[in-house]
């Protein structure tokens, strides 16, 4: 089992909608979450970090379940620009930091 | 420099041919990691450096791959006898403990 696991999607939704990634992570031990928007032939650059408990910036929203180990990105009111590839990274303990392959998102007019 | 410098940008080489790729991490960063991504793939981890630990090269795909970190600063990754498999963009990002890793601009290397 991979350390982090995201679903590919692609979600496709349109403008305006509002839209919800989730990623787990296996490691108990991790403590900084992260998430990351990736453009196609750019190198991923980061989004927002994740808190305990949970935080906003705009539109986005994460959020973090310890309990299930999942984290969460949610983006309200989706515009074209939002189109990319999500990704989310865990870290902490011993283990090297882990990015997730990534969630791809469309919004179409 | 501010942020994440990696050179070449771009690099075509013959099949067979040795490449050296180069990463210029953020000042004072002790983490640095090298990643690889095909076109349309998530990030395949490579090797990850800390501070003055041992790297870990557990996603070094052979033994044609290898990395060095000199003076905990700039990175040069290596690819010997370079294969068309190993087309793809590499990247490397720095970061200081746990907090978020800054991502350099990638090499995109093609092998003919």
């Amino acid at each position: 089992r991979k350390e982090v696991e995201q679903d590919p999607g692609p979600f496709n939704v349109p403008e305006g909608a509002t839209v919800a990634f989730n990623c787990t992570y296996s490691n108990s031990a991790s403590q900084s979450f992260f998430w990351y928007r990736q453009d196609c032939r750019k190198e991923p650059k980061l989004l927002m970090s994740v808190y305990s408990s949970g935080n906003e910036d705009g539109r986005f929203t994460a959020q973090l379940n310890r309990a299930s180990q999942y984290i969460s990105l949610l983006i309200r009111d989706s515009k074209l620009s939002d189109s990319a590839t999500y990704l989310c990274r865990a870290s902490g303990g011993s283990y090297i930091p882990t990015f997730g392959r990534g969630t791809s998102l469309i919004v179409h007019p | 420099g501010a942020g994440v410098s990696q050179s070449p940008s771009n690099k075509v080489t013959e099949k067979g041919k040795d490449v050296e790729l180069r990463c210029d991490p953020i000042s004072g960063h002790t983490a640095l990691y090298w990643y690889r991504q095909s076109l349309g793939q998530g990030l395949e981890f490579l090797i990850y450096f800390q501070g003055n630990s041992a790297p870990d090269k557990s996603g070094l795909p052979s033994d044609r791959f290898s990395a060095e970190r000199t003076g905990g600063s700039v990175s040069t990754l290596t690819i010997q006898r370079t294969q068309q498999e190993d087309s793809a963009v590499y990247l490397c990002a720095s970061s200081s403990g746990n907090s978020e890793a800054f991502f350099g601009q990638g090499t995109r290397l093609t092998v003919v």
